[in-house]
């Protein structure tokens, strides 16, 4: 079984510094790992995606995430946080097979001008 | 091209009654999901199809569910009947191909259910 845990359900940074949103995950077989992140009365929205290639990925509106297997990690990092970033982020893990994806609790990164 | 559509945004209905949730997929993606967000907490599967057959239903709660998809195209979501736990926020999402998940989900806006 598969499962992910998102460190802090809320995270607030000012304008202009590092945004740092922490994900573990749990899978038995190689993982595909996933950020989405989903604005105000509006759907998820793909972010970036891991699936086995490089380890560091690189996603829209400046986002990346690294994969580092032996801390079963999947951090979404951006070196600075615009007022726009503000969102519920989600990471989300499926097996390479899979059709169906499992999500996080969730994130909501507040940005303070 | 037009994105997933639901409808609709929102629903209050009382225990007891029916609710249909719809779902329109971009044009073409075989693939269609629904998934579900109760208040706070993580969003969860509720099932897959591939064109109009259930590919997987695992995440479906209970009987009170019904999913269908017609001709492979628009896919509905009816409860009957509502019980208050079924409140949430219920997304559908579309795909393309046949590469599961390494395909990028396109998911709507989300239908808020409230039963009261």
């Amino acid at each position: 079984a598969q499962s992910v845990t998102q460190l802090g359900s809320h995270v607030s940074v000012s304008e202009g510094a590092l945004v740092l949103l922490r994900c573990n995950y749990s899978s038995s077989v190689p993982p595909y790992l996933f950020w989405y992140v989903q604005y105000p009365n509006q759907g998820l929205q793909l972010l970036l995606k891991y699936t086995s290639a490089a380890t560091l990925v690189k996603g829209i509106n400046g986002f990346e995430a690294e994969f580092k297997k032996s801390e079963t990690s999947f951090h979404l990092t951006k070196p600075s946080a615009h007022m726009s970033d503000a969102a519920e982020y989600f990471c989300a893990v499926s097996d390479q097979y899979g059709n169906k994806l499992v999500f996080g609790a969730g994130t909501i990164l507040r940005v303070k001008s | 091209e037009a994105g997933v559509t639901q409808f609709p945004s929102h629903s209050v209905i009382e225990k007891g009654q029916t609710v249909t949730l719809r779902c329109d997929p971009i044009s073409g993606h075989d693939n269609l999901y629904w998934y579900r967000r109760v208040m706070g907490k993580e969003i969860k599967f509720l099932l897959h199809f591939v064109k109009e057959s259930k590919q997987d239903e695992s995440g479906m709660p209970n009987n009170r569910f019904l999913a269908e998809r017609t001709g492979g195209t628009y896919s509905t979501l009816k409860v009957q009947p509502a019980e208050l736990e079924d409140s949430g926020v219920y997304f559908c999402a579309s795909s393309q191909g046949s590469q599961g998940t390494r395909s990028p989900l396109h998911f709507g806006n989300g239908t808020r259910l409230t039963v009261t």
